[in-house]
C-alpha cells in the first residue's frame, strides 16, 4: 500500500474550521483516500473517503488535489468532541481492504 | 445502535493462560478484521476473515495466536500461553462487501492486561 504523511499534531480553537493535511505522493490510480479518527479509549471511526472529486458528508469535507498527491480533511466548525487522532489511509480498490494505520495527526481543540 | 460488539471490554490474564476475545459484527456484515494497538502506538492489522474462511493472516504472530469466524456466532481471537508483550487493545472491525471500498466499522475494543 502507498504511504501517507501527516503532521504529528495540530491545535485548533473551538468553533473554528480545521484543515488536516495528508501527503500521498505515491498514490496509484486505483487508491481511494480514506479518513478515520480515534477518540480516546474508543475504536477508530470512519469519517469520509474519496477518489478524485471533493466529498462532503455530515461529519466533514474532503478536498483532493488535482494530481491526487495530497488531500485535506476539513472540519467546518470544531468542537471539543472532535479532539482525536486522525488517520489518512490509502486503500486499493482491488485489495482486501485491510487498513494500514500510520501515526496520524493528534488534534487538540482549545476551548 | 447495533454496531460492532466486542467482549469483554477488559480482560486480565496471568502469564501462560489463554485469552479469548469475541467480536460480533454489525448485522449483515460478513467480513471481520482484527487489529492490535500496543500502548502509545498505532493500530496494526492482524487478520481478515469471512464466514468460515481466513482471507489474510499476514499480521498474525506465527505462534500462539489464532482466529476464527464460524458460520454461526461471533468471531473469536484466541491467544494461547499469553505473555506480558500481549498486553494491548484488540479491535475488531466489520464491513459489507456488496459495494467495493465500504468503510470498516469498529468496536470499542478489548483491553487485555497480562499480569
Amino acid at each position: 500500500d502507498a504511504k501517507t504523511t501527516q503532521p504529528n499534531s495540530m491545535e485548533s480553537n473551538e468553533e473554528e474550521p480545521v484543515h488536516l493535511p495528508c501527503n500521498h505522493s505515491t498514490i496509484s490510480g486505483t487508491d481511494y483516500i480514506h479518513w478515520y479518527r480515534q477518540l480516546p479509549s474508543q475504536g477508530p471511526e470512519y469519517v469520509i473517503h474519496g477518489l478524485t472529486s471533493n466529498v462532503n458528508n455530515r461529519m466533514a469535507s474532503l478536498a483532493i488535489a488535482e494530481d491526487r498527491k495530497s488531500s485535506t480533511l476539513i472540519l467546518h466548525r470544531a468542537t471539543l468532541r472532535d479532539a482525536a487522532v486522525y488517520y489518512c489511509i490509502l486503500i486499493s480498490n482491488f485489495g482486501n481492504e485491510k487498513l494500514t494505520f500510520g501515526t496520524g495527526t493528534r488534534l487538540t481543540i482549545i476551548p | 445502535n447495533a454496531g460492532v460488539m466486542q467482549n469483554p471490554r477488559h480482560l486480565v490474564r496471568r502469564r501462560g493462560q489463554e485469552a479469548r476475545l469475541r467480536c460480533s459484527p454489525m448485522k449483515g456484515h460478513s467480513h471481520v478484521y482484527w487489529y492490535r494497538q500496543l500502548p502509545e502506538e498505532g493500530l496494526k492489522f492482524m487478520v481478515y476473515l469471512q464466514k468460515e474462511n481466513i482471507i489474510d493472516e499476514s499480521g498474525m504472530p506465527k505462534e500462539r495466536f489464532s482466529a476464527e469466524f464460524p458460520k454461526e456466532g461471533p468471531s473469536i481471537l484466541r491467544i494461547q500461553q499469553v505473555v506480558r508483550g500481549d498486553s494491548a487493545a484488540y479491535f475488531c472491525a466489520s464491513s459489507s462487501k456488496e459495494l467495493s471500498n465500504q468503510p470498516q466499522h469498529f468496536g470499542d475494543g478489548t483491553r487485555l492486561s497480562i499480569l
